[in-house]
Protein backbone atom coordinates (compact mmCIF):
# COMPACT_ATOMS: atom_id res chain seq x y z
CA UNK A 1 0.00 0.00 0.00
CA UNK A 2 1.38 3.41 -0.99
CA UNK A 3 1.63 5.90 1.95
CA UNK A 4 3.38 9.50 1.96
CA UNK A 5 3.28 10.83 5.84
CA UNK A 6 4.32 14.21 6.09
CA UNK A 7 5.29 15.97 9.34
CA UNK A 8 6.97 19.40 10.09
CA UNK A 9 3.96 22.05 10.16
CA UNK A 10 2.89 24.38 12.83
CA UNK A 11 3.01 27.94 13.51
CA UNK A 12 5.61 29.83 12.49
CA UNK A 13 6.02 33.66 12.95
CA UNK A 14 6.74 35.88 9.89
CA UNK A 15 9.62 35.78 7.88
CA UNK A 16 10.30 32.41 10.12
CA UNK A 17 11.30 29.42 8.72
CA UNK A 18 10.30 25.69 8.50
CA UNK A 19 11.22 22.22 7.03
CA UNK A 20 8.48 20.14 5.99
CA UNK A 21 9.38 15.78 5.51
CA UNK A 22 7.39 13.36 3.59
CA UNK A 23 7.95 10.12 4.48
CA UNK A 24 7.21 7.60 1.69
CA UNK A 25 6.54 3.72 1.05
CA UNK A 26 5.15 0.98 -0.73
CA UNK A 27 6.35 1.85 -4.14
CA UNK A 28 9.66 2.87 -5.78
CA UNK A 29 10.19 6.39 -4.32
CA UNK A 30 13.64 6.81 -5.84
CA UNK A 31 11.56 6.18 -9.74
CA UNK A 32 9.23 8.87 -9.22
CA UNK A 33 9.23 12.65 -9.52
CA UNK A 34 7.58 14.32 -6.34
CA UNK A 35 5.67 16.99 -5.52
CA UNK A 36 4.82 19.43 -3.04
CA UNK A 37 0.98 20.80 -3.53
CA UNK A 38 -0.78 23.39 -0.89
CA UNK A 39 -4.08 24.41 -0.01
CA UNK A 40 -4.66 27.67 1.64
CA UNK A 41 -7.88 27.49 3.78
CA UNK A 42 -10.96 27.28 1.72
CA UNK A 43 -8.97 27.67 -1.75
CA UNK A 44 -8.32 25.41 -4.49
CA UNK A 45 -4.96 23.19 -4.88
CA UNK A 46 -1.92 25.09 -5.89
CA UNK A 47 1.13 23.30 -6.75
CA UNK A 48 4.28 24.43 -5.35
CA UNK A 49 7.48 22.61 -5.94
CA UNK A 50 8.74 19.02 -7.64
CA UNK A 51 11.66 17.46 -8.03
CA UNK A 52 13.00 14.94 -10.09
CA UNK A 53 13.51 10.97 -9.17
CA UNK A 54 16.92 11.13 -9.23
CA UNK A 55 17.10 14.55 -7.17
CA UNK A 56 19.16 16.86 -9.95
CA UNK A 57 16.24 18.95 -11.28
CA UNK A 58 13.77 20.88 -9.16
CA UNK A 59 10.96 23.04 -10.24
CA UNK A 60 9.06 25.69 -8.27
CA UNK A 61 5.83 27.56 -8.44
CA UNK A 62 6.58 31.69 -9.33
CA UNK A 63 5.47 32.27 -5.57
CA UNK A 64 7.73 30.30 -3.79
CA UNK A 65 10.53 30.68 -5.84
CA UNK A 66 13.76 31.54 -4.27
CA UNK A 67 12.13 31.19 -0.94
CA UNK A 68 11.22 27.25 -0.97
CA UNK A 69 13.92 24.58 -1.55
CA UNK A 70 12.86 21.09 -2.46
CA UNK A 71 15.00 17.54 -1.67
CA UNK A 72 14.62 14.62 -1.50
CA UNK A 73 16.98 11.43 0.25
CA UNK A 74 16.18 8.56 -2.04
CA UNK A 75 18.12 6.17 0.36
CA UNK A 76 15.67 7.31 3.56
CA UNK A 77 12.91 7.53 1.09
CA UNK A 78 12.01 10.88 2.30
CA UNK A 79 11.20 14.02 0.24
CA UNK A 80 11.76 17.27 2.28
CA UNK A 81 10.37 21.27 1.44
CA UNK A 82 12.53 23.97 2.85
CA UNK A 83 10.25 27.05 3.91
CA UNK A 84 11.75 30.77 4.52
CA UNK A 85 10.57 34.43 4.29
CA UNK A 86 6.97 33.02 5.16
CA UNK A 87 4.65 35.47 5.23
CA UNK A 88 0.88 34.72 5.79
CA UNK A 89 -0.28 33.83 2.29
CA UNK A 90 1.67 30.52 2.63
CA UNK A 91 -0.48 29.67 5.47
CA UNK A 92 -1.92 26.36 4.15
CA UNK A 93 -2.33 22.69 4.02
CA UNK A 94 0.58 21.50 2.45
CA UNK A 95 1.05 17.84 0.80
CA UNK A 96 3.20 15.30 -0.40
CA UNK A 97 2.41 14.13 -3.71
CA UNK A 98 3.14 11.63 -6.55
CA UNK A 99 1.28 13.94 -9.21
CA UNK A 100 3.67 14.19 -11.95
CA UNK A 101 3.39 10.69 -13.31
CA UNK A 102 0.42 7.84 -13.54
CA UNK A 103 -1.10 6.25 -10.67
CA UNK A 104 -1.28 9.47 -8.90
CA UNK A 105 -1.11 9.29 -4.36
CA UNK A 106 -1.07 11.67 -2.28
CA UNK A 107 0.08 12.16 1.41
CA UNK A 108 -2.71 13.42 4.33
CA UNK A 109 -0.95 16.92 4.68
CA UNK A 110 0.33 18.77 7.15
CA UNK A 111 -1.21 22.51 8.33
CA UNK A 112 1.59 25.21 8.16
CA UNK A 113 0.08 28.83 9.98
CA UNK A 114 2.01 31.85 9.28
CA UNK A 115 1.31 34.07 12.43
CA UNK A 116 2.40 36.50 14.76
CA UNK B 1 2.74 28.42 -18.25
CA UNK B 2 -0.89 25.68 -18.77
CA UNK B 3 -4.02 27.08 -17.91
CA UNK B 4 -6.96 24.33 -17.11
CA UNK B 5 -10.35 25.80 -16.70
CA UNK B 6 -12.77 23.68 -15.03
CA UNK B 7 -16.59 23.88 -15.49
CA UNK B 8 -18.75 24.45 -14.08
CA UNK B 9 -17.50 25.84 -11.00
CA UNK B 10 -20.73 24.37 -8.52
CA UNK B 11 -23.39 22.37 -9.88
CA UNK B 12 -26.70 20.69 -7.74
CA UNK B 13 -27.54 17.69 -8.56
CA UNK B 14 -30.13 14.60 -7.18
CA UNK B 15 -28.62 11.21 -5.97
CA UNK B 16 -28.91 8.91 -9.25
CA UNK B 17 -28.16 11.38 -11.25
CA UNK B 18 -25.46 11.25 -14.06
CA UNK B 19 -22.55 14.23 -13.85
CA UNK B 20 -20.70 15.43 -16.26
CA UNK B 21 -17.34 17.94 -15.38
CA UNK B 22 -15.45 19.51 -18.23
CA UNK B 23 -12.21 20.25 -18.19
CA UNK B 24 -9.95 22.53 -20.72
CA UNK B 25 -5.73 23.03 -20.97
CA UNK B 26 -4.46 26.24 -22.45
CA UNK B 27 -2.66 23.62 -25.19
CA UNK B 28 -2.69 20.50 -25.97
CA UNK B 29 -1.36 18.02 -22.87
CA UNK B 30 -1.59 14.56 -24.72
CA UNK B 31 -3.59 12.55 -21.96
CA UNK B 32 -1.39 13.90 -19.05
CA UNK B 33 -4.72 14.50 -16.90
CA UNK B 34 -5.76 13.10 -13.71
CA UNK B 35 -9.30 14.08 -12.04
CA UNK B 36 -9.26 14.13 -8.08
CA UNK B 37 -12.20 13.82 -5.33
CA UNK B 38 -11.92 16.21 -2.14
CA UNK B 39 -13.93 16.33 0.90
CA UNK B 40 -13.92 18.71 3.27
CA UNK B 41 -11.03 18.80 5.83
CA UNK B 42 -9.41 15.30 3.93
CA UNK B 43 -6.84 14.87 1.54
CA UNK B 44 -7.74 14.67 -2.11
CA UNK B 45 -8.48 11.12 -3.33
CA UNK B 46 -7.48 10.09 -7.04
CA UNK B 47 -10.02 9.37 -9.23
CA UNK B 48 -8.25 9.32 -13.11
CA UNK B 49 -5.29 9.14 -14.61
CA UNK B 50 -4.06 9.49 -18.17
CA UNK B 51 -7.29 11.21 -18.89
CA UNK B 52 -9.14 7.52 -18.52
CA UNK B 53 -7.35 5.07 -16.64
CA UNK B 54 -9.56 4.55 -13.27
CA UNK B 55 -7.11 4.54 -10.51
CA UNK B 56 -7.19 1.28 -8.50
CA UNK B 57 -10.05 0.57 -5.86
CA UNK B 58 -11.99 3.64 -7.47
CA UNK B 59 -15.59 2.26 -8.46
CA UNK B 60 -16.19 1.79 -12.39
CA UNK B 61 -19.42 4.66 -12.12
CA UNK B 62 -16.34 7.49 -12.43
CA UNK B 63 -15.41 7.92 -16.52
CA UNK B 64 -13.09 10.22 -17.79
CA UNK B 65 -12.23 10.85 -21.45
CA UNK B 66 -10.33 13.25 -23.71
CA UNK B 67 -7.16 14.08 -25.38
CA UNK B 68 -4.77 16.94 -26.52
CA UNK B 69 -7.16 20.21 -24.80
CA UNK B 70 -10.62 18.87 -23.76
CA UNK B 71 -11.36 16.76 -20.97
CA UNK B 72 -14.58 15.44 -19.43
CA UNK B 73 -14.95 13.31 -16.19
CA UNK B 74 -18.28 11.54 -15.76
CA UNK B 75 -20.14 10.07 -12.74
CA UNK B 76 -22.60 8.12 -13.37
CA UNK B 77 -25.62 7.49 -10.80
CA UNK B 78 -24.73 9.99 -7.98
CA UNK B 79 -24.73 8.49 -4.56
CA UNK B 80 -24.36 10.65 -1.66
CA UNK B 81 -21.03 9.77 -0.56
CA UNK B 82 -20.22 11.51 -4.38
CA UNK B 83 -21.10 15.17 -3.58
CA UNK B 84 -17.73 17.05 -2.87
CA UNK B 85 -15.65 18.82 -5.02
CA UNK B 86 -13.45 17.70 -8.25
CA UNK B 87 -9.81 18.55 -9.26
CA UNK B 88 -8.56 17.70 -12.62
CA UNK B 89 -4.66 18.60 -13.46
CA UNK B 90 -2.24 18.17 -16.23
CA UNK B 91 1.47 16.45 -15.62
CA UNK B 92 2.44 16.99 -19.33
CA UNK B 93 4.74 19.80 -17.97
CA UNK B 94 6.27 22.15 -15.24
CA UNK B 95 4.73 23.90 -13.58
CA UNK B 96 1.94 21.49 -12.75
CA UNK B 97 -1.54 23.10 -12.93
CA UNK B 98 -4.84 22.37 -11.40
CA UNK B 99 -8.27 23.26 -12.36
CA UNK B 100 -10.28 25.62 -10.02
CA UNK B 101 -12.70 22.68 -9.15
CA UNK B 102 -16.18 21.83 -8.97
CA UNK B 103 -18.31 21.55 -6.32
CA UNK B 104 -20.91 19.05 -6.29
CA UNK B 105 -23.97 19.66 -4.06
CA UNK B 106 -27.20 18.16 -3.42
CA UNK B 107 -30.17 19.71 -5.32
Amino acid sequence: EVQLLESGGGLVQPGGSLRLSCAASGFSFSSYAMSWVRQAPGKGLEWVSGISAGGDSTYYADSVKGRFTTSRDNSKNTLYLEMSSLSAEDTAVYYCAKVSSNSPYWGQGTLVTVSS
Amino acid sequence: DIQMTQSPSSLSASVGDRVTITCRASQGIRNYLAWFQQKPGKAPKSLIYAASSLQSGVPSKFSGSGSGTDFTLTIGSLQPEDFATYYCQQYNSYPLTFGGGTKVEIK
